[in-house]
């Protein structure tokens, strides 16, 4: 099975900061990496899908880069709304792995 | 618009029984891979099983055996039958499409609201 490892596992900053969540595969996975936004109590959404691609409706603050193990989530500017957890998702292969998750909170 | 919405959680004793379904609305779960991912209080995202277009199914180790994947094509509805049920089967159930974009199919974009089963006795 390939492990996905995410860090950090939480994270402390401000309304207007430039946050940088990194995910880091067991093996090779090429781009097949989607990234997902939690909120407390409400189901994940889809953010980013092949690494880099923005899901259509989602903000431009958010970009995604990465290719073979090591991948990265940023946002560029820190909004309220944007307080959450984040997972990363390989969708190279069954079984289907996330990462533990990054919950982002406010300084 | 696109829409998933999940039913048939609850209480269960340890070793019963308990069938979720999922609703779609605006597309087919036929012509669509779909598939469940469950969170356990607290814990993180887990997959759990996935269905192809053209029926192939998958899970994860952990309910092998146990639960069964489904779906009934003239109501629009993904299932999943769970068996042999465990306290650690406790989780909330989403259901999801699993989407082609880019080069996979594993592309979970939209998801319903969850289903909560709960395993004690």
């Amino acid at each position: 099975d390939i492990q996905m490892t995410q860090s950090p596992s939480s994270l402390s900053a401000s309304v207007g900061d430039r946050v940088t969540i990194t995910c880091r595969a067991s093996q090779s996975i090429s781009s097949y990496l989607n990234w997902f936004q939690q909120e407390p109590g409400k189901a994940p959404r889809l953010l980013i899908y092949a690494a880099s691609s923005l899901k259509s409706g989602v903000p431009s603050r958010f970009s995604g880069s990465g290719n073979g193990t090591d991948f990265t989530l940023t946002i560029s500017s820190l909004q309220p709304e944007d307080f959450a957890t984040y997972y990363c998702q390989q969708s190279y292969s069954t079984p289907i792995t996330f990462g533990q998750g990054t919950r982002l909170e406010i300084k | 618009e696109v829409q998933v919405v999940e039913s048939g959680g609850g209480l269960v004793q340890p070793g019963g029984s308990l069938r979720l379904s999922c609703a779609a609305s605006q597309f087919p779960v036929s012509n669509n891979y779909m598939t469940w991912v469950r969170q356990a209080p607290g814990k993180g995202l887990e997959w759990v099983s996935l269905i192809y277009s053209g029926g192939t199914t998958y899970y994860a180790d952990s309910v092998k055996g146990r639960f069964t994947i489904s779906r009934d094509n003239s109501k629009n509805t993904l299932y999943l039958q769970m068996n042999s049920l465990r306290a650690e089967d406790t989780a909330v159930y989403y259901c999801a499409r699993s989407d082609c974009r880019g080069n996979s199919c594993y592309v979970f974009d939209y998801w319903g609201q969850g289903t909560l089963v709960t395993v004690s006795s």
